[in-house]
């Protein structure tokens, strides 16, 4: 396993149009993280699962937008009717609850609306 | 979560220490700090965290103040490829979320 893997890594689309992107976790992880960053700040944290169950989410996290994980493993995070202020980058990121807790993050996906 | 306080920016020369400050002042006794680091155009990467005692690990090593108030991340010899964004994050171990300020953005100059 070599860690968080994220798919694809850039995405271009034109305004109004639906976007989603995959995360892979580390293999043996039960949390998985979604966050979006935009040019400047820092990652915002957006929802997570543990296991598949959806624990938390921000209200960054707009109606347009729907995380799932299925099988507790791989995720999607869906975005409808995209708008220009979603280009940002999106992160996901995956740990274990207990022990070392220390989230590993992906390289991201870099979604440009147009 | 806490809020931590960070430098917008530092300098290191490289092959020197380099020591980035956090401040944590309304930290709760059971929330850790955890530091990350964002190099350009990848996604942050795991450094270090501790509670109280201060850590050390193959990459850096972390001093909280006795209080814990504040904490400092040092990397003993900095190189160019530490030039990054350093995140201070405090939070309970268990805890679902980090929440990110904007970090300290360390340049390590030849």
């Amino acid at each position: 396993d070599t860690g968080v893997s994220q798919d694809p890594r850039h995405k271009i689309t034109k305004r109004g149009q639906n976007v989603t992107f995959r995360c892979d976790p580390i293999s043996e992880h039960n949390r998985l993280y979604w966050y979006r960053q935009t040019l400047g700040q820092g990652p915002e944290f957006l929802t997570y699962f543990q296991n598949e169950a959806q624990l938390e989410k921000s209200r960054l996290l707009s109606d347009r937008f729907s995380a799932e994980r299925p099988k507790g493993s791989f995720s999607t995070l869906e975005i409808q009717r995209t708008e220009q202020g979603d280009s940002a980058m999106y992160l996901c990121a995956s740990s274990f609850t207990g022990g070392n807790t220390e989230a590993f993050f992906g390289q991201g996906t870099r979604l440009t609306v147009v | 979560d806490a809020k931590t306080t960070q430098p917008t920016s530092m300098d290191c020369a490289e092959g020197r220490a380099a020591n980035l400050p956090c401040n944590h002042s309304t930290i709760s006794g059971n929330e850790y700090v955890y530091w990350y680091r964002q190099i350009h155009s990848q996604g942050p990467q795991y450094i270090i965290h501790g509670l109280k005692n201060n850590e050390t690990n193959e990459m850096a090593s972390l001093i909280i103040t006795e209080d814990r108030k504040s904490s400092t991340l040092i990397l003993p010899h900095a190189t160019l490829r530490d030039t990054a964004v350093y995140y201070c994050i405090v939070r309970l171990t268990n805890a679902g979320k980090s929440t990110f300020g904007d970090g300290t953005t360390l340049t390590v100059k030849p």
